[in-house]
């Protein structure tokens, strides 16, 4: 079956810009999750959506981070007035539903390759 | 928080096998031990996971310490795809933290022919 689909696969952007990344997660999937990979690094946790649950914005790093999913379907993340710093592989993942560590196999898109000039 | 402790980078020669290990001495006993990996411009794939006992699929094999302080990921015949990023990462049960993954710089397999 389909995985977990992003788009755009690249972007580049000048800095100040909006720019508007998504996801479309494995249908069926409950949980869907954002992070960030910066250049050689690990991946960074940004945000969870649970169902119609109140996400977990909690890694969020500013205030110019937001994203929005609709019911259990697509996802897109958008960030405000883009910084240098912003350029990352920004990665989305779905699961059947959250839950704790000994149960939930997160499957993770190809990511978006962002580039803030 | 429990963390891993992993070697910067491995080499296999192609059709044999990888030990990949991973320290984590602070872990406690409600962690499950996860491996993913990831392949150049590829996003994260799972691998394997466990809790106590030793495990098998059929990508690979997790043996887990008795005292669950350190784990080794066994790749039985690399492949010139196996050439990846390999993590390993500590996830609690429950509460705060155990539904999204961290992971720090991991293991660089390189494969060779």
């Amino acid at each position: 079956g389909a995985g977990v689909s992003q788009s755009p696969s690249n972007k580049v952007t000048e800095k100040g810009k909006d720019v508007e990344l998504r996801c479309d997660p494995i249908s069926g999937h409950t949980a869907l999750y954002w992070y960030r990979q910066r250049l050689g690094q690990g991946l960074e946790f940004l945000i969870y959506f649970q169902g119609n649950s109140a996400p977990d914005k909690s890694g969020l790093p500013s205030d110019r981070f937001s994203a929005e999913r609709t019911g259990e379907s697509v996802s897109t993340l958008t960030i405000q007035r883009t910084q240098q710093e912003d350029s990352a592989v920004y990665l989305c993942a779905s699961s059947l539903r959250a839950s704790g560590g000994g149960t939930d196999t997160q499957y993770f898109g190809p990511g978006t390759r962002l580039t803030v000039l | 928080d429990a963390k891993t402790t992993q070697p910067n980078s491995m080499e296999s020669n192609e059709e044999e096998p990888v030990h990949l290990p991973c320290n984590h001495s602070t872990i406690s006993g409600t962690d499950y031990i996860h491996w993913y990996r990831q392949l150049p411009s590829q996003g994260p794939e799972y691998v394997i996971h466990g809790l106590t006992s030793n495990v098998n699929n059929r990508m690979a094999s997790l043996a887990i310490a008795e005292d669950r302080k350190s784990s080794t990921l066994i790749l039985h015949r690399a492949t010139l795809r196996d050439a990846a990023v390999y993590y390993c990462i500590l996830r609690p049960y429950s509460g705060a933290g155990s539904y999204q993954l961290t992971f720090g710089k991991g293991t660089k397999l390189s494969v060779i022919p």
